[in-house]
């Protein structure tokens, strides 16, 4: 099966523009996953979606971060407006569907934003 | 709330030694613990995890972990490194209350394998 695609692999933006990010996870994984990490720092945590519905987006830096998931298929993150400190790379991750016992998350490659 | 630490940013060894990468815990529950690994431009790859059961857990490319509960530790090693161990390594927790729950990583360390 493929596996966690990622769109695009690499984005240059002015501070001030508009990125958005995407993110196909496998086919028939309810959970999906962003995380990111900015330079020199761990990789954090941003939010959960559960088919359509957001779970958890206790990770959200700011109200200028807003992900999607129309369909319960693929997810975007946008940022609007992009500021210096959102620079780092943008990880997308899917689970199966709940109630499993061994639900791995699926990591895509992830897209390198630097915002100048 | 749990957290990740791995002592050492970077770690060099020479090639044929052993690979020893340092991680520790704290959690509230039981955990699910990980070890992905990055290599150069590409995405996180799982070498490993421990859920339940046995403590010694292998994975893949010849790694293999131990969770030791009394030290909550869940360090990673290889016997002998191969040149093309050369990466960035993440150690990882997550809740365990579910499977599906959000992963919390530590800060990476970077495995240089000297020729």
């Amino acid at each position: 099966e493929a596996g966690v695609t990622q769109f695009p692999s690499h984005s240059v933006i002015e501070k001030g523009q508009t990125v958005t990010l995407r993110c196909d996870p496998i086919s028939g994984h309810d959970n999906l996953y962003w995380y990111r990490r900015v330079m020199g720092k761990e990789i954090k945590f941003l939010l959960h979606f559960v088919k359509e519905s957001k779970q958890d987006e206790s990770g959200m830096p700011n109200n200028r971060f807003l992900a999607e998931r129309t369909g319960g298929t693929y997810s975007t993150l946008k940022v609007q407006p992009a500021e210096l400190e959102d620079s780092g790379v943008y990880f997308c991750a899917s689970s199966r569907r709940t109630g499993t016992t061994n639900n791995e998350q699926f990591f895509g490659p992830g897209t390198r934003l630097t915002v100048l | 709330a749990q957290s990740v630490t791995q002592l050492g940013s970077h770690v060099s060894v020479s090639e044929g030694a052993l690979v020893l990468l340092r991680c520790n815990y704290s959690s509230s529950v039981p955990p699910y613990l990980f070890w992905y690994v990055q290599y150069p431009n590409q995405g996180l790859q799982l070498l490993l995890k421990y859920t339940t059961g046995a403590t010694l857990v292998k994975g893949i490319n010849g790694f293999e972990a131990e969770f030791k509960k009394s030290e909550t530790s869940f360090h990673l090693t290889k016997p002998s490194a191969h040149m093309s161990d050369a990466a960035e390594y993440f150690c990882a927790v997550s809740g365990g209350k579910t499977s599906y729950d959000k992963v919390i990583f530590g800060p990476g360390t970077s495995l240089s394998v000297i020729p």
